[in-house]
């Protein structure tokens, strides 16, 4: 069982409606939890950071955290063609000053005009 | 906000060169950083987590002595692919951990071995 999951995709979304992506994970006692956007050919940059259970929101992103269930997703209102590209899921070991991130394959979205 | 510089972006070389690429933190002192390899269309994998002032932390894996990491001071670690072959051609990525508790990345080099 990978320790990060994600669906690869692609997952292609109409341009103003909201996009939905998930991970799950296997370590239950994961602390942190990060999304990272990534273009084609271009290093990850980080969108949302979350660590403790329900929403929060930065602008047209909402990061979801449910500790119970091992999930964590991101929602993108308003998507825009600037948003297609590869979302990457990352978790935190548990173990207190472990700063390593375990990374999901990873999400293509396509936003369609 | 945090800045994580790394040089040279592209680099095409030939087999059995060696290549150096360098990772520093550009407004924040990071005694930690870490170096990723990414195949096309794959995860990122890491590679070492570097530690200012002594010896890095090699994946389960990782030749240490085919990838040499120095992470001499606060704001530079660099790592160094000895005696490279085509099938180390990748993209090698740094980052370094934020207050914030996330990992910020540099640009990536793309290492082309011929």
């Amino acid at each position: 069982q990978k320790e990060v999951e994600q669906n690869s995709g692609p997952l292609s979304v109409p341009e103003g409606a909201i996009a939905s992506l998930n991970c799950t994970y296997s370590d239950r006692g994961s602390q942190s939890f990060f999304w990272y956007r990534q273009y084609s050919g271009k290093s990850p940059e980080l969108i949302m950071s979350i660590y403790s259970n329900g929403d929060k929101e930065d602008g047209r992103f909402t990061a979801q955290l449910n500790k119970a269930s091992q999930y964590v997703s991101l929602l993108i209102r308003d998507s825009q063609p600037s948003d297609s590209a590869t979302y990457l899921c990352a978790v935190n070991a548990a173990n207190f000053g472990n700063e390593k991130l375990t990374f999901g394959t990873g999400t293509r979205l396509t936003i369609i005009p | 906000g945090a800045v994580v510089s790394q040089h040279p972006s592209w680099v095409i070389c030939k087999s059995g060169t060696s290549v150096k690429i360098e990772c520093r933190s550009l407004d924040f002192q990071a005694t930690t950083m870490f170096w990723y390899r990414q195949f096309p269309k794959q995860s990122l994998m890491l590679m070492a987590t570097s530690n200012e002032g002594s010896k890095a932390t090699y994946e389960q894996g990782v030749e240490k002595d085919k990838f040499l990491i120095n992470h001499a001071s606060l704001t530079l670690s660099t790592l160094t692919v000895t005696s490279a072959h085509p099938e180390d051609s990748s993209f090698y990525i740094c980052s370094a951990r934020v207050s914030d508790r996330g990992q910020h990345f540099g640009d990536g080099t793309r290492l082309s071995i011929l």
